[in-house]
């Protein structure tokens, strides 16, 4: 049962455009969202978050965007930048319950941002 | 000291071998987790532990132990595994185990069961 789910296995985007990655997730308990980045053979990068209370929240380049009704979040990276090549994991958590501090990654979005 | 440290970077034993995997933080968080990525998939949860107390078993089977001695130290003790075992394991912290906090990831450690 795959509660959080990146549909888009790789993303390629032109140097300086917008890159966009999407998230969709089932569980309605879900509160907290974050974006992490993963280079190989290093751990995942915390990015940005967003609580459910917000539908919108930027840090720089990165943009996260949350749709409750929808249960869908994405990603937004302008200007996108050759360094940003690597692989996006979205995560999840739920408030309280047996999950407290639980993070439930999907499957990641391999960026390729070419120069 | 913004780091999650864990050692080894690379692990290879055999499947009667007994090791440990260390993680080591220095932020004050008092959440420490243990996850599992498999190649090409996401990290799973395997164990929390928060305020030094274990919070969260994700049924991980036995041949894990985890072991937490103070709040900076996270340990995973191994103990006649099985290749399919053979992963990257990640360690991360929190400031606290609770809600709306992100965790920060060391590097991981690339065991090989063989």
């Amino acid at each position: 049962d795959q509660q959080v789910k990146q549909n888009s296995p790789s993303l390629s985007v032109q140097e300086g455009r917008i890159s966009i990655l999407n998230c969709d997730y089932t569980n309605s308990m879900f509160d907290y969202f974050l974006w992490y980045k993963k280079y190989p053979a290093e751990g995942p990068t915390f990015l940005i978050s967003i609580s459910s209370i917000k539908d919108k929240n930027e840090d720089g380049r990165f943009t996260v965007f949350l749709n409750k009704s929808a249960k869908h979040l994405s990603l937004h990276i302008v200007p996108s930048q050759p360094g940003d090549s690597a692989v996006y994991f979205c995560a999840a958590s739920a408030a309280g319950g047996t999950s407290y501090g639980k993070l439930t990654f999907g499957q990641g979005t391999i960026l390729t941002v070419h120069p | 000291d913004t780091e999650v440290t864990q050692t080894p970077k690379h692990l290879v034993m055999g499947m009667t071998n007994k090791k440990s995997l260390k993680c080591e933080q220095h932020m004050g968080h008092r959440a420490m987790y243990w996850y599992k990525q498999k190649a090409k998939k996401p990290p799973e949860l395997m164990f929390v532990y928060s305020y030094e107390k274990l919070s969260i078993n994700e049924s991980v089977p036995s041949r894990f132990s985890p072991e937490c001695p103070n709040s900076s130290l996270l340990n995973l003790h191994l103990h006649a595994l099985q290749p399919e075992d053979s992963a990257l394991y990640l360690c991360a912290s929190s400031p606290s185990g609770g809600r709306n906090t992100e965790a920060f990831f060391g590097q991981g450690t690339r065991l090989t069961v063989v």
